[in-house]
């Protein structure tokens, strides 16, 4: 099984950085997705992330620690519309392969 | 856009009732799933599908069942549908790294 916690709400203010953590216990690892949901939308895909390391596509960053089962999803000069529900998801390694998905962190951008 | 839609958008039904919901995909992907979103437990998986005439349960599987009977079509139903079933119903398709989320069926069981 997997146990994936992620905080469930943060806020932060335009212009800044912020980051969103994602700690998981599994029996096998394979990867770790990050994916935004605005309200009242389907989520959409930021990153995959398989090896160790910090991954940079624009303003956002993913960074992965497979020893430590952790990651975090690094927002830069936070505008309004990065207002929205981001969602970790783990993918095992072998059965299925489908990701299981955490909560969620709402994270709350104000001027 | 992934070229995943879903039908109805919403739909307000009465407990006991049958319910159908259809995703439909234009890109010929081989996995399609069906989730649940609801508040404080995130995207739950109700079946998936690896292709045609093949589904599998999810971590939350009853009172669901699924069918494929085309690539790119994928449809639940709820059998009796009850007030616990009322959610967000997302549908997905993609490859094994990538899903494409539907735009979601919002359901009312009364």
């Amino acid at each position: 099984g997997q146990n994936i916690d992620q905080p469930t709400e943060m806020t932060a203010t335009e212009g800044a950085i912020v980051q969103i953590n994602c700690t998981y216990q599994t029996s096998g690892f394979n990867g770790l997705f990050w994916y935004q949901q605005h309200a009242g939308e389907a989520p959409t895909f930021l990153s995959y992330n398989v090896l160790d390391g910090l991954e940079e596509k624009g303003r956002f960053s993913s960074f992965l620690s497979r020893s430590k089962g952790y990651s975090y999803l690094l927002l830069k000069e936070l505008q309004m519309k990065d207002s929205a529900s981001y969602l970790c998801a783990v993918r095992p390694l072998g059965g299925s392969y489908i990701p299981t998905f955490g909560r969620g962190t709402s994270l709350i951008v104000h001027p | 856009d992934a070229g995943i839609t879903q039908s109805p958008r919403h739909k307000v039904t009465e407990t006991g009732t049958p319910v159908t919901l259809r995703c439909h995909q234009t890109e010929n992907h081989r996995y399609m799933y069906w989730y649940r979103q609801d508040p404080g437990h995130g995207l739950r998986l109700i079946h998936y599908s690896y292709g045609v005439k093949d589904t599998d349960k999810g971590e939350v599987s009853d009172g669901y069942s699924v069918s494929r009977s085309k690539t790119e079509d994928f449809l639940l139903t709820l059998e009796s549908a009850t007030s616990s079933q009322t959610s967000v119903y997302f549908c997905a398709a993609g490859t094994s790294d990538e899903q494409f989320f539907g735009p979601g069926t919002r359901l009312t069981v009364l």
